[in-house]
């Protein structure tokens, strides 16, 4: 049962430009979410996160958005760049008797074009 | 954050036998998370391990399977058992960020082929 939902498998953007990667989850008790990026032959590599307390969360470039009664999330990378090329994970996490385990999408390849 | 490694990188194996894959971290961690990433599929977590204590298992995941050791703050190993080409998968360790609990940091990933 997937509760981690990234419904949109690949997103092409001019170098530049804005990209959006979306992410949906089912469950109520998720409470804090991050993003990963991801390279081939790379393990997942830490981006930004955000608190189910907050609706909005930047560091640099990147912009992670909240939006609870949706269940949903953004990430926003403004402005795209040739190295943003990768895959994008989302993630949410719940404490439990597994700890701050993750939850994962299935991934958002992102192709930022020159 | 954490700087993590993981041996082999990668390996070749055959159906029927197991393979123990290693996890390194440079600082001492009190949380370690083995996940598995089969072909065009999300992260899944298999268990969590803490030192001194048995790892716990997610649904789906047994230890008879997939046994895990933590011998202490700075190790685990996972072993993949009487391996099947189903067990193709790429596995990572990960550990909890030092600074913010919620965070993980993720090894390279051991990308494992049965044949």
């Amino acid at each position: 049962d997937q509760q981690v939902k990234q419904n949109s498998p690949s997103l092409s953007v001019q170098e530049g430009r804005i990209s959006i990667l979306n992410c949906d989850y089912t469950n109520s008790m998720f409470d804090y979410f991050l993003w990963y990026k991801k390279y081939p032959a790379e393990g997942p590599t830490f981006l930004i996160s955000i608190s189910s307390i907050k609706d909005k969360n930047e560091d640099g470039r990147f912009t992670v958005f909240l939006n609870k009664s949706a269940k949903h999330l953004s990430l926003h990378i403004v402005p795209s760049q040739p190295g943003d090329s990768a895959v994008y994970f989302c993630a949410a996490s719940a404490n439990s008797n597994s700890g701050y385990a993750l939850n994962f999408g299935k991934g958002t390849s992102l192709l930022v074009t020159p | 954050s954490a700087v993590i490694s993981q041996k082999p990188s990668r390996d070749i194996c055959q159906r029927g036998t197991s393979l123990t894959i290693q996890c390194q971290v440079d600082s001492q961690v009190t949380m370690m998370f083995w996940y598995r990433q089969q072909p065009g599929q999300s992260l899944t977590l298999i268990a969590t391990a803490n030192q001194g204590s048995e790892a716990t298992y997610e649904s789906g995941f047994v230890i008879d399977k997939f046994p895990i050791s933590r011998p202490n703050l700075t190790f685990s190993t996972l072993t993949v058992s009487n391996m099947s080409p189903e067990d193709s998968s790429i596995y990572l360790c990960s550990v909890e960020g030092q600074r913010d609990y919620n965070e993980q940091f993720f090894g390279p990933g051991t990308r494992l082929t049965v044949l």
